[in-house]
């Protein structure tokens, strides 16, 4: 199975500040890397597919880059609605691995 | 617009099976595969297996290989996860999710809880 990671595990920020957070697969996904991000009791919201290109009703302050081994996820300005639990997932080969999650709070 | 209405929560005891359902409407229901997803009180996320609406092929996590059945309606654009053999750990929500490697796994079920309790 491929292995993914993110660092770092929990990440304090503060309103408008800039967040990146860093996910990278034991092996080479190409571009099949997606972001997610989940609020306390709620499902899963889709923020990026293909690493870099926006699901449709995400603010473009989000952005994601990379490609093979390693990604990264930008806020560029941090609000309130930010604060969370961000996921990357590969879905090159099954099984469709997720990373363990970064939490931004304050 | 899309929606994926999940079956609602579920308590069973160690050993029994469940099965939850996933509805969908507002898209070409055999146009995209159907993944399931769960996650552990205070844990991360965990992908279970996928299946193609059309023709029914399935795919799964090796960890429930053994244990899970996931099926399509297309009658009634609704998936369906078994899992059998329900141990405490498998105490989860369970999410169902539309994907396709263009868009990956763009709309998500608001989640069905099993507790598995004696």
């Amino acid at each position: 199975d491929i292995q993914m990671t993110q660092s770092p595990s929990s990440l304090p920020a503060s309103i408008g500040g800039r967040v990146t957070i860093t996910c990278r697969a034991s092996q080479d996904i190409a571009h099949l890397l997606a972001w997610f991000q989940q609020k306390p009791g709620k499902a899963p919201k889709s923020l990026i597919h293909g690493a870099s290109s926006l699901q449709s009703g995400v603010p473009s302050r989000f952005s994601g880059t990379g490609s093979g081994t390693d990604f990264t996820l930008t806020i560029s300005s941090l609000q309130p609605d930010d604060f969370a639990t961000y996921y990357c997932q590969q879905y090159v080969i099954y099984p469709f691995t997720f990373g363990p999650g970064t939490k931004v709070d304050l | 617009q899309v929606h994926l209405v999940q079956s609602g929560a579920e308590v069973k005891e160690p050993g029994a099976s469940v099965k939850v359902s996933c509805k969908a409407s507002g898209y070409s229901f055999t146009h995209y595969y159907m993944m399931w997803v769960r996650q552990a009180p205070g844990q991360g996320l965990e992908w279970m297996g996928i299946i193609n609406p059309t023709g029914g092929s399935t795919h799964f996590a090796q960890k429930f290989q053994d244990r899970v059945t996931i099926s399509a309606d297309t009658s009634t654009s609704t998936v369906y996860m078994e899992l059998r053999s329900l141990k405490s750990d498998d105490t989860a929500v369970y999410y169902c999710t539309k994907f396709d490697f263009a868009s990956g796994g763009d709309f998500w079920g608001q989640g069905t809880l099993v507790t598995v309790s004696s």
